[in-house]
């Protein structure tokens, strides 16, 4: 069935540097959102992806969108401990009727 | 306006127990959408209702069961509790049917619920 895998499951930065996730599906999606969750708190809507090949810039935050609709990535660049939480990727396949999550990935930072 | 409220927030259960938990939506907002959060298995989709009918239904047991009532509230309980069923459980709405066009979640603060 649908399946999302996101990579890594955990990354540790120091503060100022960059950080990446990917996220990936076995199926061509239709459209991506990612969220972000922080620390005892709850997801919380990033953006949403839909064109293939789309870049979106949200400050220092960069979200792409795959050629082939199979993957995306969020790149943060010069990290900041408020950046500290977990972000997830969530994608609805064509013809599916829900939205799955992917894992997760947590990033903490050293100040 | 006002978010997603769940209650309770907290709950502590013992195994055989069973458990309602309450989700109001935004206003305006049809969808409802269910999931379970542990830490290892991430978000888990248990359910989707739009006006008041269940579209889809994750992976989980029969003893997981929910509802939609006219005015886009909605519950789920749990019965017969285990002690993995130990999560947070996080209510979602949107405008618009979960699928191709379902557009931004938007999270309740979650019931964090224990099973002892």
């Amino acid at each position: 069935g649908q399946q999302v895998m996101q990579i890594p499951q955990y990354q540790h930065v120091q503060e100022g540097e960059d950080f990446t996730t990917y996220c990936n599906s076995s199926t061509t999606l239709s459209n991506i959102q990612w969220y972000k969750q922080r620390p005892g708190g709850h997801p919380v809507f990033l953006i949403q992806l839909v064109k293939s090949g789309e870049v979106k810039k949200q400050k220092r935050l960069t979200f792409q969108f795959g050629e082939a609709k199979k993957n995306s990535s969020l790149h943060i660049t010069a990290t900041q401990t408020t950046d500290v939480g977990t972000y997830f990727c969530a994608d609805t396949s064509q013809g599916a009727q829900k939205l799955v999550f992917g894992q997760g990935t947590r990033l903490t930072i050293n100040p | 306006k006002a978010g997603v409220t769940q209650t309770p927030r907290y709950l502590i259960k013992t195994r055989g127990q069973q458990v309602t938990l309450s989700c109001s939506p935004i206003s305006g907002h049809r969808s409802v959408s269910w999931y379970q959060q542990t830490p290892g298995q991430g978000l888990q989709f248990l359910f989707e209702y739009f006006s008041e009918t269940q579209r889809n239904k994750g992976n989980f047991p029969g003893r997981f069961s929910g509802r939609q009532f006219s005015n886009s509230r909605s519950e789920m309980n749990v019965s017969t509790l285990e002690l993995g069923d130990s999560a947070l459980y996080l209510c979602a709405s949107s405008l618009f049917p979960a699928g191709e066009n379902t557009g931004e979640l938007f999270f309740g603060e979650g019931s964090r619920l224990t099973v002892l």
